[in-house]
């Protein structure tokens, strides 16, 4: 079955580093690719998407690119803040009827002042 | 703005009782996802509805867990009889799932506590 592997927590960072979350795939088809943020307290928020190979989603300073050859959907950001603190999952939904979304098991960062 | 409203946002109940879990969809959309979220589990699928119709709710236990739409603006969660282990978030989410474009909308979750 469909499945999403996101690289182990936590990663603690400090102020204007860089981020690497790496996410991996398995699904056949063409699935949509996601990233959802978890603030602490709240429900999960789309952070941004992709819907076919080499599409680049990005918002907030956040980019992922769908990678097929890789089966990939890394998610990146050049300088991280206090504020993006959060749990971070990858998330996939093959874009047949019937089908729902599969989520990684999210990666918790933690970005030191 | 349109959001997820699910209802009541914090649940503590005894074992045994009955627990009902409600959802507001947004308005339009055709998906209604139920999650619940443990440290240990993550995030796991419970069920999921269509067009108000269940397509999968393998990830419920059958004997105690149950989910309906009784119209397009409500989904609800119930569990009866409640237990320790159930204790979680649980989370709605609606979508409007179609070829090309796919979303799901998250509420706030209820955290339910059974003791």
């Amino acid at each position: 079955g469909d499945s999403v592997t996101q690289m182990e927590g936590p990663v603690t960072l400090s102020e204007e580093a860089f981020l690497t979350i790496n996410c991996t795939y398995t699904a056949t088809g063409y699935p949509s690719l996601f990233w959802y943020v978890q603030y602490p307290g709240e429900g999960l928020q789309l952070l941004l998407k992709a819907t076919k190979a080499d599409d680049k989603g990005s918002n907030k300073g956040f980019e992922a690119t769908y990678r097929k050859e890789t089966t990939s959907f890394h998610l990146e950001k050049g300088s991280v803040q206090v504020s993006d603190s959060a749990v971070y999952f990858c998330a996939l939904i093959r874009d047949n009827y019937g089908q729902n979304f599969v989520f990684g098991p999210g990666t918790r960062l933690s970005v030191l002042p | 703005d349109a959001r997820v409203t699910q209802t009541p946002r914090h649940k503590v109940t005894e074992m045994g009782q009955e627990v009902t879990m409600r959802c507001q969809p947004i308005l339009g959309h055709n998906t209604v996802f139920w999650y619940r979220q443990t440290m240990m589990q993550g995030l796991e699928l419970l069920a999921y509805f269509r067009n108000r119709a269940p397509l999968d709710d393998s990830g419920m236990p059958k004997d105690r867990f149950s989910a309906e739409m009784p119209d397009a603006t409500l989904a609800t969660l119930k569990i009866q009889p409640s237990e320790p282990r159930d204790s979680a978030v649980y989370f709605c989410a609606s979508g409007l799932v179609r070829q090309g474009s796919t979303e799901a909308f998250f509420g706030q979750g209820t955290r339910l506590t059974v003791v």
